[in-house]
């Protein structure tokens, strides 16, 4: 079985300054990840996944994630946050077992501030 | 061109309405999905189509109908819902719901807001 925590429902970050949002994974079987974002009033897009092929994902606008198997967990950053940032994020896990079938966290909202 | 459109993007329907909710893929993509998502809430799995057959459903109850008429067309039909049945509704799709070394990417459309009144 697999499951998700996100830590914070909200981080709040000046603009320019770093962007840190926490995912911890549970999973009995080797899992894949993934982050997705959500725009107000829009559907989710994916933003990177993690597939094992390497521990540092990079993914769209300047986000990427480290898988860290010892410490089970798949954390957000980008360097220098923009306004256009502000939004919900959720991280997500499946097994090869069940790819079908997206856990998600429960969300991080995001809010810039100039 | 990684896709999923969805349509109508609002839908105001009463309690004893019929109405329904289109999806359309053209990624070649075998599994369909709908996902019921509340505000400030994840999406929820509601029903998996692999290979234009349902394969999961999520014990959802029977007032939503899903219907997959060909690999690229997924549509949910509404009959008699509740105003708590007032949510965005995504579609999504993968290319299988099988697990392979790439990962399964599931990909989402922009949703459908219903509201029931």
């Amino acid at each position: 079985a697999q499951s998700v925590t996100q830590l914070g429902s909200h981080v709040s970050v000046s603009e320019g300054a770093l962007v840190l949002l926490r995912c911890n994974y549970s999973s009995s079987v080797p899992p894949y990840l993934f982050w997705y974002v959500q725009y107000p009033n829009q559907g989710l897009q994916l933003l990177l996944k993690y597939t094992s092929a390497a521990t540092l994902v990079k993914g769209i606008n300047g986000f990427e994630a480290e898988f860290k198997k010892s410490e089970t967990s798949f954390h957000l950053t980008k360097p220098s946050a923009h306004m256009s940032d502000a939004a919900e994020y959720f991280c997500a896990v499946t097994g090869m077992d069940s790819s079908y079938k997206l856990i998600f966290g429960s969300g991080t909202r995001l809010l810039v501030r100039p | 061109d990684t896709e999923v459109t969805q349509t109508p993007k609002h839908l105001v329907m009463g309690m004893t309405n019929k109405k329904s909710l289109k999806c359309e893929q053209h990624m070649g993509h075998r599994a369909m999905y709908w996902y019921k998502q509340k505000a400030k809430k994840p999406p929820e799995l509601m029903f998996v189509y692999s290979y234009e057959k349902l394969s999961i459903n999520e014990s959802v109850p029977s007032r939503f109908s899903p219907e997959c008429p060909n690999s690229s067309l997924l549509n949910l039909h509404l009959h008699a819902l509740q105003p708590e049945d007032s949510a965005l509704y995504l579609c999504a799709s993968s290319q299988d719901r099988a697990g392979t070394s790439s990962g399964n990417t599931i990909y989402f459309g922009e949703g459908s807001w219903l509201t029931v009144v």
